[in-house]
C-alpha cells in the first residue's frame, strides 16, 4: 500500500496567489482529515470528511480556505488568496472508522512570500 | 487555547537509558489519548494509545501512563534507541468526537 499521498511536497508562492494542495487517501478508508502544523500552534485540525462529506470544518481559519472531496480517492485544500501567515506544513490523513489510528501523508510545506 | 500541552520541547538521552515525555491536558471530557511519532519530512505515525478506563498501556519498549486526576499522561521509552530520535506528539479526543487535539510536540534526541 502506497499510504497517503500528498502533492506537491513543497510549494512556494507569492502573496495573493491561489494555492491548491492535493491528497489521495489510503484506498478503503472512509475518513479524511486536513491538518496544519505551525511552530506557534502545533498541529491543528482544519476539516474532516466522512464518506466524502464534510463533517466538521470549524478549524478552517477563514473563508480564504476551502476543501473538497469529489470522490473517495481525492481531496483538495485550496487557499485563495494566499497570505504569508498561511506558511505552514499541511498534512492530510485518512482512517478507517474514525479518528483512531489516523495515517498521515508526508505533508506539503507551503511558503507564501 | 491549547487543550493539550507538552512542555520541555526537547529532550536528549543516552542510548539505553529511559526517555520520559510528559503531556498535560485541560479538557476533562477527554477520554482517549494517543502518541504519535514524527520523523523529519514525514507525517506523524501512530505509536500507542490509552483509554481513560486504564492507567497504563504497554507495547514493547513504549509505555503510556495516564493520571486522570492530574490530567496528565506520560510516555516512557525504555531502552531508548537512536532510531527513536524524532518529534513525539501527544493527542486527545473526547467522547468519540472525531477531532483530535494535539500538543506542539517534544523533540527527542537519542545519543549513541
Amino acid at each position: 500500500d502506497a499510504g497517503v499521498i500528498q502533492s506537491p511536497r513543497h510549494e512556494v508562492t507569492e502573496m495573493g496567489q491561489e494555492v491548491t494542495l492535493r491528497c489521495k487517501p489510503i484506498s478503503g478508508h472512509d475518513y479524511l482529515f486536513w491538518y496544519r502544523q505551525t511552530m506557534m500552534r502545533g498541529l491543528e485540525l482544519l476539516i474532516y470528511f466522512n464518506n466524502n462529506v464534510p463533517i466538521d470544518d470549524s478549524g478552517m481559519p477563514e473563508d480564504r480556505f476551502s476543501a473538497k472531496m469529489p470522490n473517495a480517492s481525492f481531496s483538495t485544500l485550496k487557499i485563495q488568496p494566499s497570505e504569508p501567515r498561511d506558511s505552514a506544513v499541511y498534512f492530510c490523513a485518512s482512517s478507517l472508522g474514525g479518528w483512531e489510528t489516523q495515517y498521515f501523508g508526508p505533508g506539503t510545506r507551503l511558503l507564501v512570500l | 487555547d491549547q487543550q493539550v500541552k507538552q512542555n520541555s520541547p526537547s529532550l536528549s538521552v543516552q542510548e539505553g537509558r529511559i526517555s520520559i515525555l510528559n503531556c498535560d491536558y485541560t479538557n476533562s471530557m477527554f477520554d482517549y489519548f494517543l502518541w504519535y511519532k514524527k520523523y523529519p519530512a514525514e507525517g506523524p505515525t501512530f505509536l500507542i494509545s490509552i483509554s481513560s478506563i486504564k492507567d497504563k498501556n504497554e507495547d514493547g519498549r513504549f509505555t503510556v501512563f495516564l493520571n486522570k486526576s492530574a490530567k496528565h499522561l506520560s510516555l516512557h521509552i525504555v531502552p531508548s534507541q537512536p532510531g527513536d530520535s524524532a518529534v513525539y506528539f501527544c493527542a486527545a479526543s473526547a467522547g468519540g468526537n472525531n477531532r483530535l487535539a494535539f500538543g506542539k510536540g517534544n523533540q527527542v534526541v537519542v545519543i549513541p
